[in-house]
């Protein structure tokens, strides 16, 4: 089936650092989206994103967090500067559309974010 | 608000019999979607299936089926002839209706199917 690709798998960083998160989603999606999972726990709804603008976001989605696709390249989530708390499994969705006969999400397979 | 609850935390079954979930549901709108997602040891999320709030009958994707009770915001899933690989975690999840809105996990109910 259509597979959502994120890069990296894994990655560790020092508090205050700043990373990029990357997802590639499905080709002919319009509708991004992330979500955080931390270890054991539900999937929490960060942000989604659409014709190049965040839609909704929660309050996890903080200040240091931002979301952007320049010119239909990677998805990408940033956080700058990171903090102990986000440490988490990070995933990224994407989806035909939102309409009405569309609603399934396809997820990435995550990105494991260690901050230390 | 949406809301999804799940109160079960774990179950644990014997392969090729029945097991029941629970979720129930809060939101204002009069039209949303209503999914069931399955989370392998892996960390894969898979689609299992999907009830729109506007249809009356359960729906039915091979060994998964759904209990929809929308006067009580329920829809429980229904996983028929368990196998060893239906141990997963499993998350009701609800997405309202209009355009790109998010989908909104429940805590998930952790299946353990065993021989």
């Amino acid at each position: 089936g259509p597979k959502v690709l994120q890069i990296p798998s894994h990655q560790i960083i020092d508090m205050g650092q700043m990373v990029t998160l990357n997802c590639d989603p499905v080709s002919n999606h319009l509708y991004f989206y992330w979500y955080k999972q931390i270890l054991g726990q539900q999937m929490e709804f960060l942000v989604n994103f659409y014709n190049g603008k965040v839609m909704e976001k929660s309050k996890l989605f903080k200040d240091q967090f931002s979301v952007e696709r320049p010119d239909g390249s990677y998805f990408t989530l940033k956080i700058q500067p990171t903090a102990l708390e986000d440490s988490a499994v990070y995933f990224c969705a994407s989806s035909l559309d939102g309409g009405a006969n569309t609603g399934q999400l396809y997820f990435g397979e995550g990105s494991k974010l260690t901050v230390l | 608000a949406q809301k999804v609850t799940q109160t079960q935390t774990s179950i644990s079954v014997v392969e090729k019999t029945t097991v029941t979930m629970d979720c129930v549901y809060e939101t204002r709108d009069s039209s949303y979607f209503l999914f069931w997602y399955k989370q392998t040891a892996s960390g894969e999320i898979v689609f299992l299936i999907r009830q729109d709030s506007y249809k009356k009958e359960n729906a039915t994707v091979g060994h998964y089926s759904l209990n929809f009770q929308k006067p009580k915001s329920s829809i429980g899933l229904i996983i028929t002839a368990t196998q060893i690989e239906d141990s997963a975690v499993y998350f009701c999840a609800m997405r309202e209706e209009e355009g790109g809105r998010a989908l909104i996990f429940g805590t998930g109910t952790t299946v353990s199917v065993s021989p």
